[in-house]
């Protein structure tokens, strides 16, 4: 079975542009969500969808990030426009079930705004 | 107060040493904990689930104190592969938002 993947594992991108970057979960997982490590910080939640449906989004640190899950399969993740601090590991992960359910995390994708 | 807080180490051991990670977390109201284990540059993985009886999976071992919102994982008989990243994870107030610790470093040595 595959597993979350993200695309793309790496972006470059400069202060002002706007990046994009795309999770698929595992086929079947209702939930979905999004997190994010900075250098030197914990990893940090930033949201959760059910379905096509954003749960909590909570975590999302401005309006400058938007997510979406469109037919509730994969999701994007927008960032417009970046910002040197948007730099950092952002994964994705899914399951089944909410709660105590396992969460299975992609490779993520590595962003560095220069 | 950090929601989770680990010593990031590094714990440098050599092989076939038996080494414990400790975690405290600060939302009493907590219901889920685990250890995950991440690698250099990859994604963190489940290691295990962490229950109130405490419970073991071959040489890995962990306990839960909640009186003292304390987590602890022990890891005996270690190899060279145990080397990684170990992650305390505690569910949030909403319960489906995972708070992460920063890590703990694990170096074993031949």
């Amino acid at each position: 079975e595959a597993g979350v993947t993200q695309f793309p594992s790496h972006s470059v991108i400069e202060k002002g542009q706007t990046v994009t970057l795309r999770c698929d979960p595992i086929s079947g997982h209702d939930n979905l969500y999004w997190y994010r490590r900075v250098m030197g910080k914990e990893i940090k939640f930033l949201l959760h969808f059910v379905k096509e449906s954003k749960q909590d989004e909570s975590g999302m640190p401005n309006n400058r990030f938007l997510a979406e899950r469109t037919g509730g399969t994969y999701s994007t993740l927008k960032v417009q426009p970046a910002e040197l601090e948007d730099s950092g590991v952002y994964f994705c992960a899914s399951s089944q079930d909410s709660g105590q359910g396992e969460q299975f995390f992609g490779p993520g994708t590595r962003l560095t705004v220069l | 107060r950090k929601e989770v807080e680990q010593d990031p180490g590094p714990f440098n051991v050599p092989e076939g040493a038996t080494v414990a990670f400790n975690c405290t977390y600060s939302n009493s109201a907590s219901q889920s904990f685990f250890w995950y284990r991440q690698d250099c540059r990859k994604e963190p993985k489940l290691l295990m689930s962490v229950y109130s009886s405490g419970n073991e999976d071959g040489r890995f071992t962990a306990q839960l104190n909640r009186a003292s919102q304390y987590i602890s994982l022990l890891i005996r008989d270690s190899k060279l592969s145990d080397s990684a990243t170990y992650l305390c994870v505690v569910d949030s107030n909403s319960g489906y938002a995972l708070n992460f610790g920063k890590g703990t470093s694990l170096l074993v040595t031949p």
